[in-house]
């Protein structure tokens, strides 16, 4: 009964290459996240869906495309991956974030690249 | 535009004793709400306690709580009672309300000593 899940779990890949992670919340949400923390655990929103359309985009990077085929699922997909991108991606998810709503992270997908 | 400020990298606690870890933030908006998360060495992100700008009374949720003033724009995260399981990053976060943007704090590492 897992709230917030993605997948791979791990994600290690060469310079170049083209790599998807996949998210999925059965939480009921309707507005989804993609999160970024650095190696010095510094976390910050990347993007956010609502309802499948795109809300937030905070200066990523066009190589980083999310796509959300519906509101349970949130895609990220990464172009030519590059060095830096090396970090740990976490999807959340929230009702619309009006007053109290809480975000719900899942585990999180470590990326490296080589 | 908002910022939080956790001025402590690291904490080391007896087991047993009660533990304050500082968060002082800034915003513009007239209406916010405030969140702890905590990371444990495992990786994953888990929400604990909430706190609205305009809530009376200060947050509680088992053995942590807020110390919640607004004046000074501070919003300090007590754990009593500290246990082992209780080391962990620990991050404070907040969003302004109808703003789905959560913007977190360079985090404090907290170690419980036996």
């Amino acid at each position: 009964d897992t709230a917030v899940s993605q997948t791979p779990k791990y994600l290690v890949t060469q310079m170049g290459n083209d790599k998807s992670i996949k998210c999925e919340q059965n939480l009921g949400h309707d507005t989804m996240y993609w999160y970024k923390q650095d190696s010095k655990k510094f976390l910050k929103i990347m993007f956010s869906y609502n309802n499948k359309e795109l809300i937030i985009n905070e200066t990523v990077p066009n190589r980083f495309s999310p796509k959300s085929p519906d509101k349970a699922h949130l895609n990220l997909h990464i172009n030519s991956l590059e060095l830096g991108d090396s970090a740990v991606y976490f999807c959340a998810s929230s009702h619309f974030p009006d007053r109290k709503e809480t975000q719900y992270f899942g585990p999180g997908t470590r990326l490296l690249v080589l | 535009a908002q910022k939080i400020t956790q001025t402590q990298p690291g904490m080391f606690v007896q087991e047993k004793e009660a533990v304050t870890l500082d968060c002082t933030y800034d915003t513009s908006d007239q209406s916010y709400g405030l969140f702890w998360y905590k990371q444990p060495s495992s990786g994953e992100m888990i929400f604990l306690i909430y706190q609205g700008s305009y809530d009376e009374q200060n947050a509680t949720e088992g053995r942590y709580s807020l110390n919640f003033q607004k004046a000074r724009k501070s919003a300090n995260l007590v754990i009593s009672a500290s246990q082992l399981g209780d080391s962990a990053m620990y991050f404070c976060a907040m969003r302004g309300f109808g703003n789905e943007k959560l913007t977190f704090g360079t985090g404090t590492r907290l170690t419980i000593i036996p």
